[in-house]
């Protein structure tokens, strides 16, 4: 059973438009919460972490909002660039002392010029 | 953050035989964690490299099909042993400097076929 679930596998967007990755989870021990982008033949890359304790944290064009009682996440990149086009990873981490990240499978992210 | 290298960067192997991954990061970290990312699969954490002692390995994971090794704080290996297609995956090396809300850094993978 998927603890961390990425329900759309590919979302395409205009250049300078707003993208809304999004992300669910079922484990409520979850308390730490990051993105990481991918580029093909490349590691994942961080992005950008939020911590269960807040609601909003914000880093250039990427914020991330966090809704404790719906259990979802969502990555918005405004405005979006072509260089933004990857696979993008939620990932997240349950409690202190865990070091372990449990990921979701993807949405790949095509932002066309 | 750190600078993770890993080697081979890709493998073609045939099934029975075993290939040794090598993770080499560019400063000390007190983290170094194992991943595999299925075909269209979320990345999986096969097990934590420790070093100067045993990994110690996730649910479905064992040694002696993934035997690890971490002889410093900067070097890791990871074996795949006794390849079958079915371990066909992309392997990937992290690390973390072990702070609680610290963030893995990936290594760039070894995208692995076996034959």
């Amino acid at each position: 059973d998927q603890q961390v679930k990425q329900n759309s596998p590919s979302l395409s967007v205009q250049e300078g438009r707003i993208s809304i990755l999004n992300c669910d989870y079922t484990n409520s021990m979850f308390d730490y919460f990051l993105w990481y982008k991918k580029y093909p033949a490349e590691g994942p890359t961080f992005l950008i972490s939020i911590s269960s304790i807040k609601d909003k944290n914000e880093d250039g064009r990427f914020t991330v909002f966090l809704n404790k009682s719906a259990k979802h996440l969502s990555l918005h990149i405004v405005p979006s660039q072509p260089g933004d086009s990857a696979v993008y990873f939620c990932a997240a981490r349950a409690g202190a002392g865990s070091y372990q990240l449990t990921f979701g499978k993807g949405t790949k992210l095509s932002v066309i010029p | 953050s750190a600078v993770i290298s890993q080697k081979p960067s890709r493998d073609i192997c045939q099934r029975g035989t075993s290939l040794t991954i090598q993770c080499q990061v560019d400063s000390q970290v007190t983290m170094m964690f194992w991943y595999r990312q299925q075909p269209g699969q979320s990345l999986t954490l096969i097990a934590t490299a420790n070093q100067g002692s045993e990994a110690t390995y996730e649910s479905g994971f064992v040694i002696d099909k993934f035997p690890i090794s971490r002889p410093n704080l900067t070097f890791s290996t990871l074996t795949v042993s006794n390849m079958s297609p079915e371990d066909s995956s992309i392997y990937l090396c992290s690390v973390s400097s072990g702070l609680i809300t610290d963030t893995q850094y990936f290594g760039p993978g070894t995208r692995l076929t076996v034959l």
